[in-house]
């Protein structure tokens, strides 16, 4: 059955700190990895990662994707408390009627402390 | 333009009862899909629509959980009758094509069954 497994399940964290959340997949038919932010309500996309090795950035938030490794990674730098949330990351993947599906982690919920 | 709305945002109601939960998805696009998020636990996948059909139902838990499409816009998502388990934070997402970079979430519907 496919999976992504997120590590830590939680982190707390001091303003000014870098933080690196975790995220590992078996999936058939693997296609990209996302992440997402949630907040109070709806998570909110931060990054799709289809090509492995290469990085993508928004601010002081990076991931990147080693497909080697069936892994990702999500930074953040210079931790504001406004960071604070869960991060959700999920998977993409191909299913044999040709579209897409969609599953994800238990999240990493990170708490940015002033 | 509008995101995707799910109603209510909270339900509670005793074992034994009936729910339904309804989903807007964002205007135009084909893809609905239903996640779940018990405590602690991943955003689980239910199943998937393109337009009114149902493209993929293998994450539905069993037969008192029925979901339909009709007209392919909105959806809407029963539990009859409730059990205990059922309780946890329902997710609708929506995207616009098959194959679509990224699906949009709402909000949640919050369920709590007594």
């Amino acid at each position: 059955e496919d999976k992504v497994v997120q590590s830590p399940l939680s982190l707390v964290v001091h303003e000014g700190d870098t933080v690196t959340l975790n995220c590992s997949y078996e999936v058939t038919n693997f296609r990209s990895l996302l992440w997402y932010k949630q907040e109070k309500k709806a998570p909110t996309f931060l990054f799709m990662l289809t090509s492995s090795g290469i990085e993508k950035k928004s601010g002081r938030l990076s991931s990147i994707l080693d497909k080697k490794e069936l892994s990702s990674i999500l930074n953040i730098t210079a931790t504001q408390t406004g960071d604070s949330a869960i991060y959700l990351c999920g998977s993409r993947s191909l299913t044999t009627s040709g579209t897409y599906k969609y599953i994800f982690g238990t999240g990493t919920r990170l708490k940015v402390l002033a | 333009e509008a995101g995707v709305t799910q109603f209510p945002s909270h339900s509670v109601i005793e074992k034994g009862q009936t729910v339904t939960l309804r989903c807007d998805p964002i205007s135009g696009h084909d893809n609905l899909y239903w996640y779940r998020r018990v405590m602690g636990k991943e955003i689980k996948f239910l199943l998937h629509f393109v337009k009114e059909s149902k493209q993929d139902e293998s994450g539905m838990p069993n037969n008192r959980f029925l979901a339909e499409r009709t007209g392919g816009t909105y959806s809407t998502l029963k539990v009859q009758p409730a059990e205990l388990e059922d309780s946890g934070v329902y997710f609708c997402a929506s995207s616009q094509v098959t194959g679509g970079n990224t699906i949009y979430f709402g909000e949640g519907s919050w369920l709590t069954v007594v």
